[in-house]
């Protein structure tokens, strides 16, 4: 069995301080894990992907997470939080072959101008 | 390159009334999945096709829901009756052997 868990339901930090959305995930095979945004009333957006090769992953609008595979985490970072970022954020756990993709509960961060 | 195709964007139904969205995805995706997002809640999935086969419809409430994809393009998911509980965003994703995963902005059901 798979699972993914976000340890955080809601985070809130200032705009322009660092931004950390924590995920843990259990997996009886190496996994692919995934971050996903969305925003209000819109789809889900790829964030970025880990799939065996590089360790620390670089996505879209300045985030990125590292795999690390003795904590079973993948956790998102930014440096410096925009406010356009304001949105839920999910983490994603696929084994290749299966192609099923389990979601993890989301973490709404809330930016405070 | 398009992306996932989903409609209609909203719908609202009366309770024990039937509803059906449509899905068309990226060209080429054989995978196709359906996926339920209720208020404040991780998406669920409901389905998962591979090409015109079901793959996995463990979740998928079959005394209410069903779901088709015709010639392995395009899909609708159907709810039939509906119930309150239903209210949800139903979103649509495909893939392509597990790499490259996109979604459709979804369709809002309101059950009333």
């Amino acid at each position: 069995a798979q699972s993914v868990t976000q340890l955080d339901s809601h985070v809130s930090v200032s705009e322009g301080t660092p931004v950390l959305l924590r995920c843990n995930y259990s997996s009886s095979y190496s996994p692919s894990l995934f971050w996903y945004v969305q925003h209000p009333n819109k789809g889900l957006q790829l964030l970025l992907k880990y799939t065996s090769a590089a360790t620390l992953v670089k996505g879209i609008n300045g985030f990125e997470a590292e795999f690390k595979k003795s904590e079973t985490s993948f956790h998102l970072t930014k440096p410096s939080a925009h406010m356009s970022d304001a949105a839920e954020y999910f983490c994603v756990l696929t084994n290749f072959g299966n192609e099923k993709l389990t979601f993890g509960t989301g973490t709404r961060l809330t930016i405070i101008p | 390159e398009a992306g996932v195709a989903q409609s209609p964007r909203y719908k609202i139904i009366e309770k024990r009334q039937s509803v059906a969205f449509w899905c068309n995805p990226i060209s080429g995706h054989a995978t196709l999945y359906w996926y339920q997002q209720i208020l404040g809640q991780g998406p669920k999935l409901l389905i998962q096709f591979q090409n015109n086969g079901v793959v996995d419809d463990s979740q998928l409430p079959k005394d209410r829901f069903s779901a088709e994809r015709l010639k392995g393009v395009d899909s609708t998911l159907k709810i039939q009756p509906a119930k309150l509980e239903d209210s949800a965003v139903y979103l649509c994703a495909s893939s392509l052997w597990g790499y490259g995963y996109t979604f459709g902005s979804g369709t809002r059901l309101t059950v009333v």
